[in-house]
C-alpha cells in the first residue's frame, strides 16, 4: 500500500539553524499539507499547496517557514532560523485530486536546543 | 470560524467492556467530513473511521463505529471489546476546505 515517508524520523538543531523537513507523498497525490504537534497539545495546520502555490497558510507559518517541492517527488518544509518554540513534532500530509482523505506519514521530530 | 471540542482528556476502560468519546464541532458549512485519529506512543496518526456529512448511515469499522448527529454537530467514537492495544490518543478532526482541523484530543487507557 503506498504511504507518505518522511525524514529524518528525528532532528536536532541550535536555535537559530536552518533546518529542512523531508516528505515524500504518494505519488499521484496533488495536494500536499504539514502539519505541527508540540508535545502534549493538538496537531495544528501550517500550510496547503497544489500546483506549486500555497493553498492555504495558519497564522503559525510566518516569514521563518517556506515549503517548496523542488521535484517530482520530495515536497520540503524550511524554517529559516529556528526558536525554541519550533521544537514539535512535524507531519506531512498528502492527498489525490478527488479524495478528500489525507495520509499521514509518520512524523520528524524536530528538537531545537 | 470552525472549531472542534474534546471534551474528555482523559478517559479509561477496562479490557472487553465499550467505551465513547466524545466530539463536537461548530461549523457553517453543508458539507464536510469529520475523522477520528489514534496517535499512540510512536505519534504516529493512524486513522480509525471517516464519516462524510452527508451521508445519515454511521459509519463502522470492525470494533469502531460512530454516533453522527449533524444537525447536534456531534461526532463520537464508540469503542466495542477494548483491547489494549487501543490504549492511545485519540484525536477528532474536521475538514470542510482542504485542511482538518482537530480536537485536543482524549488519551484512552485499556486496563486489564
Amino acid at each position: 500500500e503506498p504511504e507518505v515517508t518522511q525524514t529524518p524520523s528525528h532532528q536536532v538543531t541550535q536555535m537559530g539553524q536552518e533546518v529542512i523537513l523531508r516528505c515524500v507523498p504518494i505519488s499521484n497525490h496533488l495536494y500536499f499539507y504539514w502539519y505541527r504537534q508540540i508535545l502534549g497539545q493538538k496537531v495544528e495546520f501550517l500550510v496547503s499547496f497544489y500546483n506549486n502555490e500555497i493553498s492555504e497558510k495558519s497564522e503559525i507559518f510566518d516569514d521563518q517557514f517556506s515549503v517548496e517541492r523542488p521535484d517530482g517527488s520530495n515536497f520540503t518544509l524550511k524554517i529559516r532560523s529556528t526558536k525554541l518554540e519550533d521544537s514539535a513534532m512535524y507531519f506531512c500530509a498528502s492527498s489525490g485530486v478527488f479524495s478528500y482523505e489525507q495520509y499521514f506519514g509518520p512524523g520528524t521530530r524536530l528538537t531545537v536546543t | 470560524a470552525q472549531t472542534v471540542t474534546q471534551s474528555q482528556p482523559e478517559m479509561s476502560v477496562q479490557e472487553a467492556e465499550t467505551v465513547t468519546l466524545s466530539c463536537t464541532y461548530d461549523t457553517s458549512e453543508n458539507n464536510y467530513y469529520l475523522f477520528w485519529y489514534k496517535q499512540p506512543p510512536s505519534r504516529q496518526m493512524i486513522l480509525v473511521i471517516r464519516q462524510e456529512a452527508y451521508k445519515q448511515q454511521n459509519a463502522t469499522e470492525n470494533r469502531f463505529s460512530v454516533n453522527f448527529q449533524k444537525a447536534a454537530k456531534s461526532f463520537s467514537l464508540k469503542i466495542s471489546d477494548s483491547q489494549l492495544g487501543d490504549t492511545a490518543m485519540y484525536f477528532c478532526a474536521f475538514m470542510a476546505t482542504y485542511k482538518y482541523i482537530f480536537g485536543t484530543g482524549t488519551r484512552l487507557k485499556v486496563l486489564a
